[in-house]
Parts: C-alpha cells; structure tokens; sequence
C-alpha cells in the first residue's frame, strides 16, 4: 500500500516557481503518480500524471526519480489564481488494484502578489 | 465538456437514517468512484465500478454500499447514517481500460448527520 506524504502548506510570489515534493516509499512496479487541484467548492482537477523521469504539459511539469519514491509536481511562474490544494495519488492502472488508491492529505498552496 | 453531477451539495439528516447520494456522469465513462474527503486526511475511496451492476470495495467502506443499475448513475447509500459520517462526498468517472487514470470529479455532497 504506497502511502503518500506531503507537505501541509507553501506560499510563493507571483510569478515564481513552486515545487511540491510527494513521498510515497512503498510505490508499486505498476503504480502511477497522479496530480489534482483542487479549488474550494470544487470537487478536484486532473493536472498531470507520469511513471518515470520527466513528463511535462501545458500547466506543469512532473519529475519522477528512478527510484520512484518520491514525485515532484513542478508549477512554472505561478499566478493568484494557482491558490489552490494539490493532491498526489499513487495507484495502479488496472481495476484490481484499485481498491488501494491513496491520494496524499493535499498541499495547500497560498500565492501572493 | 464532461460533466459529473451531484443530487445535493449539501445535506443534512438525523442519525439513524437512511440517506441516498447520487451521482450522475455524461459522458459515457466505465470507472465511477465515491470518495470522502476530511480535512487533513485527503480523499479517501469509499467503493468503486467499473461496469453497470459491477462494484468493489476501497479502503473505507464500512457503514456505505452503493449501486449502480445504470451506466451513468452510481449512488452510494448510508443505510443507517452516523455523526462519524458528516464529510464531504466526491463522487468521479474516468473512461474503462488501463491506461484511464484521468478522473472528473463532481462539485461534492457536504453532509451533516446530527
């Protein structure tokens, strides 16, 4: 069961790089590392996911370690509206593995002007 | 755009009563979740389907049981509720096969049981 750590708060300026490690020490051959956001009121938000090394989108970058037991969502020159939770979940692709998907407790993230 | 509904955003009920949250998605999607969120412990995965009339078991699922007879619609069902149960309810979808991790959350349920 690979159960995740994060940190409970950051604050950033506008315009800096955030950088949210998640542990998660027990990951499985066939987990995947999973990130959301989330806003209040709102129910959470797919950002970006990856297994190994580096995947990049439009929003964010993921760095994955070789040993994979540790992630880090990487939020380029954020902006007010980035203010938000993010949450990592580690779990497997196929539906028998399902059952123990653990999202982390979420990372407030607080960006100031 | 999918889209996740939810029948309540909030809720409030007595202990003891049986209590219905239902959760609709539009887009076709296989995978449906229920989650509970609290404060400090995340999201939490109260039971899963991944077919019509097809659920499993998460980590929490004691005191819950849900139903889905429809493709669109998984409802989880608090058969005699209790104040340990006032959370906040997420419910997902994300489309069938490996690979299909993204998931679409509803707004939430913020249920009280007093």
């Amino acid at each position: 069961l690979a159960k995740t750590t994060q940190p409970i708060s950051m604050d950033s300026y506008e315009g800096q790089e955030v950088n949210i490690t998640c542990s998660h020490n027990n990951i499985a051959t066939n987990d995947y590392i999973t990130w959301y956001q989330q806003f209040p009121s709102q129910g959470p938000r797919f950002i970006i996911q990856g297994y190994k090394t580096k995947v990049t989108n439009e929003v964010a970058s993921l760095f994955i370690p070789a040993d994979r037991k540790s992630s880090t969502l990487s939020l380029p020159r954020v902006s007010l509206s980035d203010t938000a939770v993010y949450y990592c979940l580690v779990g497997g692709m196929t539906t028998d593995s399902w059952g123990k998907l653990q999202f982390g407790a979420g990372t407030q993230v607080v960006v100031t002007p | 755009d999918v889209k996740v509904t939810q029948s309540s955003r909030y809720l409030v009920k007595r202990t003891g009563e049986k209590v219905f949250l239902e959760c609709v998605q539009d887009m076709d999607h296989e995978n449906m979740f229920w989650y509970r969120q609290d404060p400090g412990l995340g999201l939490r995965l109260i039971y899963f389907s991944y077919d019509v009339k097809m659920k499993e078991k998460g980590d929490i699922p004691e005191g819950y049981s849900v139903s889905r007879e429809k493709k669109e619609r998984f409802s989880l069902i608090l058969e005699s509720a209790s104040t340990n149960q006032t959370s906040m309810y997420l419910c997902a979808s994300s489309l069938g096969g490996q690979g299909s991790y993204e998931q679409y959350f509803g707004p939430g349920t913020r249920l009280t049981v007093t």
